[in-house]
């Protein structure tokens, strides 16, 4: 089936410092998203992407459709403490889908 | 108002036993939808209701699952017997459309 290869799985950084993480597929995607999971928490939607190249930001987070429209990329600036949790990538290859493809997620440690 | 709301929110059975999970979605919303996330692996599809029908139950692993939602509100899945292999966390997610999820807080399932 259809797998999103999302990297790095785990990072440890310090505060203040940026983030990027990715995901890539060899199937061309016509949504992507981008999920924050909190300990004990469900998946929060963050940035949702509707078309190739399209940029989007929401506060310190920025994420690109990319143009191949096989990859995305999630970008945060300035971490702080509360920025820990687990990102996942989601995808589907159809428009207006309810079903999506999560990446394996990337476990994120901030560091103060 | 309130959120997706799952019970229990941790779960240890032995292998051969059944556990019946509840998801109670956001009111109003028809559409209701079950994933899994095995240990360390990505977030994986498992079915959608669209009020009480079953939409979509391709990502169902094999037939020791039922779902089901009831009057089209609050909805069940029900392992039995369960295996080891079927530890892992199950999210529930509901949405007015098809897209933009709501998750839950999940249940983690242990099965020993």
């Amino acid at each position: 089936g259809q797998q999103l290869n999302q990297s790095p799985q785990s990072m440890f950084i310090q505060e203040g410092e940026d983030v990027s993480m990715n995901c890539t597929s060899s199937s061309i995607f016509n949504t992507w998203l981008w999920y924050k999971q909190d300990p004990g928490e469900g998946p929060v939607l963050l940035i949702a992407l509707y078309k190739a190249g399209e940029l989007t930001s929401n506060g310190r987070l920025t994420a690109q459709f990319g143009i191949t429209r096989k990859d995305s990329f999630l970008n945060i600036s300035a971490s702080i403490p509360s920025d820990v949790g687990i990102y996942f990538c989601a995808g589907s290859t159809t428009s207006g889908t309810y079903k999506y493809i999560f990446g394996t997620g990337t476990r994120l440690k901030v560091l103060a | 108002e309130a959120g997706v709301t799952q019970f229990p929110s941790h779960s240890v059975i032995e292998k051969g036993q059944t556990v019946t999970l509840r998801c109670d979605p956001i009111s109003g919303h028809d559409n209701l939808y079950w994933y899994r996330r095995v240990m360390g692996k990505e977030i994986k599809f498992l079915l959608h209701f669209v009020k009480e029908s079953k939409q979509d139950e391709s990502g169902m692993p094999n037939n020791r699952f039922l779902a089901e939602r009831t009057g089209g509100t609050y909805s069940t899945l029900k392992v039995q017997p369960a295996e080891l292999e079927d530890s892992g966390v199950y999210f529930c997610a509901s949405s007015q459309r098809t897209y933009g999820y709501t998750f839950g807080s999940g249940t983690r399932l242990t099965v020993v």
